[in-house]
């Protein structure tokens, strides 16, 4: 079993909607979570940190289930720009990256 | 802020040649990681150095493959001989703690003839 498991997507949505993802780890000693966002031929960048109360970051919300050991990701009022691939990332003393979800935005 | 500064931005060399790729961690961080990403495999952790240090290589894919680090400021990843399948992106990450994410440099964008 993978340490970390996303759906690959792709999720393509119109302006406008609202799309989630969640992302599965295996190790229930993980200390933290991350989301990051990679462009085409960039490199990832840290979105944000997954807390254990979750948090919002303008448009995006971050949840942490450790019972059933999954982080989510949720896009609201997603724009042309949110159009990118989304890394979920935990850290068990090394960092274990997921193989991404693709997520197009469309006009 | 200088970020983690990689170079070179790519390199197009011949098999068998030998490949050096240079890292420059965010100042202050101790944790140094070097990854893979090819669309095949996606992003892999080839090898990450804690305090300059050596922590985990098993991520590297063979001995073809070697990295140092000579100190806080510099690693190296080297590839000796080269082969076309080790044609891809390599980045280097840094970042301060144990719990805090990652920086990620621009990459090297490596192709085997």
């Amino acid at each position: 079993r993978k340490e970390v498991e996303q759906d690959p997507g792709p999720f393509n949505v119109p302006e406008g909607a609202t799309v989630a993802f969640n992302c599965t780890y295996s190790n229930s000693a993980s200390q933290s979570f991350f989301w990051y966002r990679q462009d085409c031929r960039k490199e990832p960048k840290l979105l944000m940190s997954v807390y254990s109360s979750g948090n919002e970051d303008g448009r995006f919300t971050a949840q942490l289930n450790r019972a059933s050991q999954y982080i989510s990701l949720l896009i609201r009022d997603s724009k042309l720009s949110d159009s990118a691939t989304y890394l979920c990332v935990v850290n068990d003393y090394k960092l274990s990256f997921g193989a991404g979800t693709t997520v197009t935005v469309r006009a | 802020d200088a970020g983690v500064i990689q170079s070179p931005r790519h390199e197009v060399t011949e098999m068998g040649q030998e490949v050096t790729l240079r890292c420059k961690p965010i100042s202050g961080h101790n944790s140094l990681f070097w990854y893979r990403q090819t669309m095949m495999r996606g992003l892999e952790l080839l090898i990450y150095f804690n305090n300059n240090v050596p922590i985990d290589d098993s991520g590297m894919p063979e001995d073809r493959f070697s990295a140092k680090m000579p100190n806080a400021s510099f690693s190296t990843l080297k590839i000796q001989p080269s082969e076309p399948r080790d044609s891809a992106v390599y980045f280097c990450a840094s970042r301060p703690g144990t719990v805090q994410p990652q920086h990620f440099g621009d990459g090297t964008r490596l192709s085997i003839l």
